[in-house]
């Protein structure tokens, strides 16, 4: 067990429909980052937030959207939902923004598309 | 462009036997991390070793090992003893840092089947 917890672990819906994923960091990680694990495009960096701030973006499609809270959880929207959009998305958190420090993996939710 | 390849889909291993993963990476940083992550049948992404750029001795962490060849932009995965719970996926990546995010950039992975 990582610490990182998402929910929900999995979700079906269908083609334009819109989702919000949530994920808590380890207790006093200020860092938190999306990815996006498909078939297609392996494991790509999404979005980073930092003490609640956007950080960095990386592939990240404008239907998609992320926010963090005060209490440091993060969502991530998901909105137009296309099938391609299928994949695993991990949230991972880390204390800052040193790269040594380690990104600890949350368990994913498994997205499907219909 | 900053880029991780992993040339070896898929790899296979007798249990108590070594096998190494190969990985090479591109990036014009000089400050960054090089990391395994293992992603078993379960999906979790877990660290397994992790590697400072700066430091030329090789990272160990029990059975797992690295060559970390810095001019070569190379940094393989050396595992011995390999058991049966080592099958999972591999993952090289990097970040850099002292920039505006420590972002992992990830290779494409390497499916190790251990076979009993």
């Amino acid at each position: 067990d990582s610490g990182v917890t998402q929910t929900p672990k999995h979700l079906i819906t269908a083609t334009g429909q819109r989702v919000t994923l949530r994920c808590s960091p380890r207790s006093g990680d200020l860092s938190v980052y999306w990815y996006q694990q498909s078939l297609d495009q392996g494991l790509q960096f999404l979005i980073q937030y930092y003490n609640g701030e956007e950080r960095a973006k990386g592939n990240i499609l404008e239907r998609f959207s992320a926010q963090q809270f005060p209490d440091l959880h993060s969502e991530l929207n998901l909105s137009s939902l296309e099938l391609g959009d299928s994949a695993l998305y991990f949230c991972a958190s880390s204390y800052g923004l040193a790269g040594i420090e380690t990104q600890y993996f949350g368990p994913g939710t498994r997205l499907l598309v219909l | 462009a900053q880029t991780v390849t992993q040339s070896q889909p898929e790899m296979s291993v007798q249990e108590a036997e070594t096998v190494t993963l190969s990985c090479t990476y591109d990036t014009s940083e000089n400050n960054y991390y090089l990391f395994w992550y293992k992603q078993p049948p379960s999906r979790q992404m877990i660290l397994v070793i992790r590697q400072e750029a700066y430091k030329q001795q090789n990272a160990t962490e029990n059975r797992f090992s690295v060559n970390f060849q810095k001019a070569a932009k190379s940094f393989s995965l050396k595992i011995s003893d390999s058991q049966l719970g080592d099958t999972a996926m591999y993952f090289c990546a990097f970040t850099t840092y002292g920039g505006a995010t420590n972002k992992l950039i990830f290779g494409t992975g390497t499916l190790l089947a251990v076979q009993p």
